[in-house]
């Protein structure tokens, strides 16, 4: 069964360094979408993508985060400076055209 | 008017037995109602969904009710089982395949 797979699986960073986590969506899924949990919490929404551009983000998402699909396969979220609070698990999710959204296993940010 | 409140926030339940739990939304523009299910370190994984045009949906063990006047729906485990113990998200979006909304969780334990 296809299914969306992300690395690193763990990462640990200083504040202030620039991260790029990978995720590779199901091969025929359109859109792309980020979200992220902090330890204990609820899965809150980041950023959504479709046909190369973000299609809506929430206020979470902002002037640090960015989002690319670089080449066919890839689908990446980076943060340009950790702040303590970005410390989460960030997942990964893709979906064809009104379907239900696939996440990925997501991976542990650890900001230090 | 986004949010999706959702109770109890944990569940002690015997093999066997019957796991409910319940979220309820304000927004009446949401349209697709799914729950998702989590284990420790993966990501959610979707389990079952609903759109507001029925007001019952079953998959096996799992059942989903859904009361549209009341703008709430829950989520019915019958024959609860240890391998069942997780923590389980219900989640709205305006469609299929829009940013979702969760809840705040719910995790189930079940003992033998």
């Amino acid at each position: 069964e296809p299914e969306v797979t992300q690395t690193p699986s763990h990462q640990v960073t200083q504040m202030g360094q620039e991260v790029i986590l990978r995720c590779v969506p199901i091969s025929n899924h359109l859109y792309f979408y980020w979200y992220r949990q902090i330890l204990g919490q609820k899965v809150e929404f980041l950023v959504s993508f479709y046909n190369n551009e973000i299609s809506e983000k929430s206020e979470i998402f902002d002037d640090q985060f960015s989002v690319e699909r670089p080449d066919g396969s890839n689908f990446t979220l980076k943060i340009r400076s950790t702040k303590l609070e970005d410390s989460a698990m960030y997942f990964c999710a893709s979906s064809e055209l009104l379907d239900p959204q696939y996440f990925g296993p997501g991976t542990r940010l650890l900001v230090l | 008017q986004q949010q999706v409140k959702q109770s109890p926030q944990s569940l002690i339940v015997q093999k066997g037995g019957i796991s409910i739990i319940n979220c309820a939304y304000e927004n009446t523009a949401f349209d697709y109602f799914p729950w998702y299910q989590q284990f420790p370190g993966k990501g959610p994984a979707l389990l079952i969904a609903i759109r507001p045009d029925v007001s019952e949906k079953k998959e096996g063990r799992f059942t989903i009710s859904f009361n549209k006047s009341a703008k709430q729906f829950s989520l019915h485990i019958m024959d609860s089982q240890p391998g069942d113990s997780a923590t389980y998200f219900c989640a709205a979006s305006l469609l299929r395949g829009d940013k979702l909304i969760f809840g705040t969780g719910t995790r189930l334990q079940v003992f033998p």
